[in-house]
């Protein structure tokens, strides 16, 4: 099992670009979830989804959509990319019958100038 | 609102200290997770704790339900330990999770 992967590692963008960060799991996970990682600060839910084709909103979701078309794939849009959405990025996927274990991707560095 | 909060935010240990990083939550989280990540590295998930206690080789982390308080404790740490140690909360149908900010170790040889 490859586990959780994300594509791609670092970005970097021009403020007002769009662009979508991508995750995937092949573990059969029903939770993924997107968080941001920000210096001195706790991760943060940006988006969450309990199934294929159920999303919700995080704790910060202003700026960011997601779908989830398939229970593998659960990407991030950044629909007009701000300096404030400098951040590391990070997809996650658990499972509830195994006891809700986070499993994190190796995370994406995005830059926006 | 549900928060959680972990203390110290900074430790520094000799190698083969015994350590104890302590994380406090509030209502409304049934289970508490403890993540751990390496400098620019991906994040482990050590433990997820919902009453009692875990161990796994050198780790150990207990949890305290009554007083919403939960530990992680390393025996004879070694650099390898060096990390930043997250503590989350979480539960219900969606076990969505709310971080402490970190706990940065430093174990030096």
């Amino acid at each position: 099992n490859a586990g959780v992967t994300q594509t791609p590692k670092f970005q970097v963008l021009k403020t007002g670009q769009s662009m979508t960060l991508q995750c995937a799991q092949d573990m059969n996970h029903e939770y993924m979830s997107w968080y941001r990682q920000d210096p001195g600060m706790g991760l943060r839910l940006i988006h969450y989804s309990v199934g294929a084709g159920i999303t919700d909103q995080g704790e910060v979701p202003n700026g960011y959509n997601v779908s989830r078309s398939t229970t593998e794939d659960f990407p991030l849009r950044l629909l007009s990319a701000a300096p404030s959405q400098t951040s590391v990025y990070f997809c996650a996927s658990s499972l509830r019958k195994a006891g809700w274990t986070q499993y994190f991707g190796p995370g994406t560095r995005l830059l926006v100038l | 609102k549900n928060e959680v909060e972990q203390s110290p935010q900074n430790l520094t240990a000799q190698e083969g200290e015994f350590i104890t990083i302590n994380c406090s939550y509030s209502v409304g989280i049934s289970a508490l997770h403890w993540l751990q990540q390496h400098p620019g590295g991906g994040i482990v998930s050590l433990f997820m704790l919902s009453s009692g206690k875990k161990k796994h080789g050198r780790l150990i982390a207990t949890i305290n339900i009554q007083e919403k308080h939960s530990s992680l404790h390393i025996t004879a740490s070694h650099p390898r330990d060096s990390a930043v140690y997250i503590c989350a909360g979480g539960g219900g149908a969606t076990n969505k999770l709310i971080f402490g900010t970190g706990t940065l170790l430093a174990v030096q040889p």
